[in-house]
C-alpha cells in the first residue's frame, strides 16, 4: 500500500518563474492538504482540497493555487516565484471526516 | 489566532537520559493533539495522538505524552532516549475534523552516542 508520494523531490527555479508540484494521496484517501515548511519553522497550512474543490485556505497569496483531480491526486502551483518561496512543500492526505493525516516526503524548492 | 508553542528549539542529550519536550497551545475549546517526528531525510510521521479519554497517551518507540487541560499543555516524554531518537519533533493541534493542522516550530533533538 503506497503512502503519500510527491514529485519532484528537489527543484531549483529562478525568481519570477512558475512551478507545479504534484502529490498522490495514500490509497483510499480523498482529502489532500498542502503545507509550506520554511527552514527552522513548523509546517504552515496553504490549502486543502476535497471533492476537487478548495475547502480551506491558509494565509497565502493568490500566487499559490491548486487543483485536485478525480483520482484525488493534487497539484500545487506557485506563480511569480520569490526568493522567500524557497521551502519544503509537504502534501498530506487524509480520509474525509478523520483527524489523522499522512505526509509525503516533500518537495524541496529552491528559488534563486 | 490559535497557535502552538514549543519551548525548546534545540535539545542535546546523552543516550539513556530522560526526555521531556514542552508544548502549549492557545485555544480554550476542545482540541485534538498530536506529536509528529521527522527523522533526517524522512517524512513526517505520527508519534502519538490525543482526542479524548485518558490524558496520558502512549505512542510508538516508547514515547508518551500527557494532556493537562488546565495548563493547555501536551508535553512529550521518554524515560530513556536512544541515539536513533535524533530527529525533529513537532507538536500540533487540530480544532475540528477536516480542519488544518496547526504546528509548533519544532524541537530539534540531538542524542549523543
Amino acid at each position: 500500500d503506497a503512502g503519500v508520494t510527491q514529485s519532484p523531490t528537489h527543484l531549483i527555479k529562478t525568481r519570477g518563474q512558475q512551478v507545479t508540484l504534484r502529490c498522490s494521496p495514500k490509497s483510499g484517501h480523498d482529502t489532500v492538504s498542502w503545507y509550506q515548511q520554511a527552514l527552522g519553522q513548523g509546517p504552515q497550512f496553504i490549502f486543502q482540497y476535497y471533492e476537487e474543490e478548495e475547502r480551506q485556505r491558509g494565509n497565502f497569496p493568490d500566487r499559490f493555487s491548486g487543483h485536485q483531480f478525480p483520482n484525488y491526486s493534487s497539484e500545487l502551483n506557485v506563480n511569480a516565484l520569490l526568493l522567500g518561496d524557497s521551502a519544503l512543500y509537504l502534501c498530506a492526505s487524509s480520509l474525509g471526516g478523520h483527524l489523522e493525516a499522512f505526509f509525503g516526503q516533500g518537495t524541496r524548492l529552491t528559488v534563486v | 489566532a490559535q497557535s502552538v508553542s514549543q519551548h525548546n528549539h534545540h535539545v542535546i542529550l546523552s543516550e539513556a537520559a530522560s526526555l521531556e519536550l514542552g508544548c502549549n497551545y492557545s485555544y480554550g475549546g476542545t482540541v485534538n493533539l498530536f506529536w509528529y517526528v521527522q527523522y533526517p531525510g524522512q517524512h513526517l510521521q505520527l508519534l502519538l495522538k490525543y482526542f479524548s479519554g485518558d490524558p496520558l497517551v502512549k505512542g510508538i518507540k516508547g514515547f508518551e505524552a500527557e494532556f493537562i487541560k488546565s495548563k493547555f499543555s501536551f508535553n512529550l516524554r521518554k524515560p530513556s532516549v536512544q541515539w536513533s531518537d535524533t530527529a525533529e519533533y513537532f507538536c500540533a493541534v487540530i480544532l475540528n475534523r477536516d480542519d488544518k493542522i496547526i504546528f509548533g516550530k519544532g524541537t530539534r533533538l540531538h542524542i549523543l552516542p
